[in-house]
């Protein structure tokens, strides 16, 4: 069935470092691709996507390019920041479900100054 | 444009007991989705409704259902509760259907926790 494999965490970091969290898939056809970001406290954010391959999702600084050759979808960021603090969602949705998500288990990440 | 809220904000309940929890769709929205997000793991898909329709499940038992009603809030209830049921539990809601995606909104959540 469809799954999302996610790197596991926690994840520290120093301010303006750089950032990357793997996310691999397991999908029948051509399912899209999303990371989320939940705050302490709050429920999911969308944070950006991507819906068929070689697309390249971008938001506030955040990158991912879905690669259906390495069934990935990376999220980079090129200098992190403390407000990046937060848990970080890799998910798929299978074409022509409506919203029926498969998250991964979620990266906690942690920016120290 | 109000967002997605969900009520209660926690709940506790004991084991064998029944739960309803509630959920407000954003403006305009006409499908919502329920998940499961135990403490510590990513959320599980329990089930999508549109237009007042179950449509589409997850691996979730019958004694999980729920409601979406003409003004497109919704439900969730949970019967013969187990201890296994303490989570967090998200409401999610988007424009479209069954096989159309639109951009999902999720709310705050309500933690239920089973004694």
């Amino acid at each position: 069935g469809d799954s999302v494999t996610q790197m596991e965490g926690p994840v520290t970091l120093s301010e303006e470092a750089f950032l990357t969290i793997n996310c691999t898939y397991t999908a029948t056809g051509y399912p899209s691709l999303f990371w989320y970001v939940q705050y302490p406290g709050e429920g999911l954010q969308l944070l950006l996507k991507a819906t068929k391959a070689d697309d390249k999702g971008s938001n506030k600084g955040f990158e991912a390019t879905y690669r259906k050759e390495t069934t990935s979808f990376h999220l980079e960021k090129g200098s992190v920041q403390v407000s990046d603090s937060a848990v970080y969602f890799c998910a798929l949705r299978p074409p022509n479900t409506g919203n029926q998500f498969y998250f991964g288990t979620g990266t906690s990440l942690t920016v120290i100054p | 444009e109000t967002g997605v809220t969900q009520s209660p904000t926690h709940l506790i309940k004991t084991r064998g007991q029944q739960v309803t929890l509630r959920c407000s769709s954003q403006s305009g929205h006409n499908t919502v989705s329920w998940y499961q997000q135990a403490l510590g793991q990513g959320p599980q898909f329990i089930f999508q409704y549109y237009r007042e329709e179950e449509n589409g499940r997850g691996n979730f038992p019958p004694r999980f259902s729920g409601l979406q009603f003409p003004n497109y809030s919704s439900e969730l209830n949970v019967n013969a509760l187990e201890l296994d049921d303490s989570a967090l539990y998200l409401c999610a809601s988007s424009l479209g259907g069954p096989t159309v995606s639109g951009e999902q909104y999720f709310g705050p959540g309500t933690r239920l926790t089973v004694t």
